[in-house]
């Protein structure tokens, strides 16, 4: 069975950082294109960045890009969203997905003084 | 970017309804794209690929038609377990782009 366990959210200022992780099991991690997407509060669902196989190639939203970067470590099946220079904006659930077809349960970010 | 169109944005029916939403794409992604079911304060869950695919382990009340611009989700047989938010998404280019959302709510 699939599993994505997301970890690292929290209440940061705005400026601030966060790096969010995401531990893998159940599948062949290395095998997969990796995402991120993010749910606002009340809101829809946004794609935000992925990753390929090898972490060889990456892909942003236009709304984070040079303030966040994803990555991954094949051997420990874990894929992570370092998200700098945070604003009210990015408060959101942060879901790490298996090509978006498999999700996990969500951690929230929340950008606030 | 691609823009996804969803109509309706809500939709009431009653138990053991069939119901239609459809998607429509601003430019034409062949048949790149997916059908997302989310409950409330739970994560999304993906039904469908390809436009038609059912995921694993996905009833098949559940149904995808359409390429190009145009796409739809049936669902037959309404269960409450379906009363949901469903989201269509196109992967066909980047940034990936999700509709608006259905609200599907009891009548």
């Amino acid at each position: 069975e699939v599993q994505l366990v997301e970890s690292g959210g929290g209440l940061v200022q705005p400026g601030g950082s966060l790096r969010l992780s995401c531990a893998a099991s159940g599948f062949t991690f290395s095998s997969y294109w990796m995402d991120w997407v993010r749910q606002a509060p009340g809101k829809g669902l946004e794609w935000v960045a992925n990753i390929n196989q090898d972490g060889s190639e990456k892909y942003y939203v236009d709304s984070v890009k040079g303030r966040f970067t994803i990555s991954r470590d094949n051997a420990k099946n874990s894929l992570y969203l370092q998200m700098n220079s945070l604003r009210a904006e990015d408060t959101a659930v942060y879901y790490c997905t298996r090509q978006l077809d498999s999700w996990g349960q969500g951690t929230l970010v929340t950008v606030s003084s | 970017d691609i823009q996804l169109t969803q109509s309706p944005s809500s939709l009431s029916a009653s138990v053991g309804d069939r119901v239609t939403i459809t998607c429509r794409a601003s430019q034409g992604i062949s048949n790149s794209l997916s059908w997302i079911q989310q409950k409330p304060g739970k994560a999304p869950k993906s039904l469908m690929y390809a436009a038609s695919n059912l995921q694993s382990g996905v009833p098949s009340k559940f149904s995808g038609s359409g390429s190009g611009t145009d796409f739809t989700l049936t669902i037959s047989s309404l269960q409450p377990e379906d009363f949901a938010t469903y989201y269509c998404l196109q992967y066909k280019s980047y940034p990936r782009t999700f509709g608006q959302g259905t609200k599907l709510e009891i009548k």
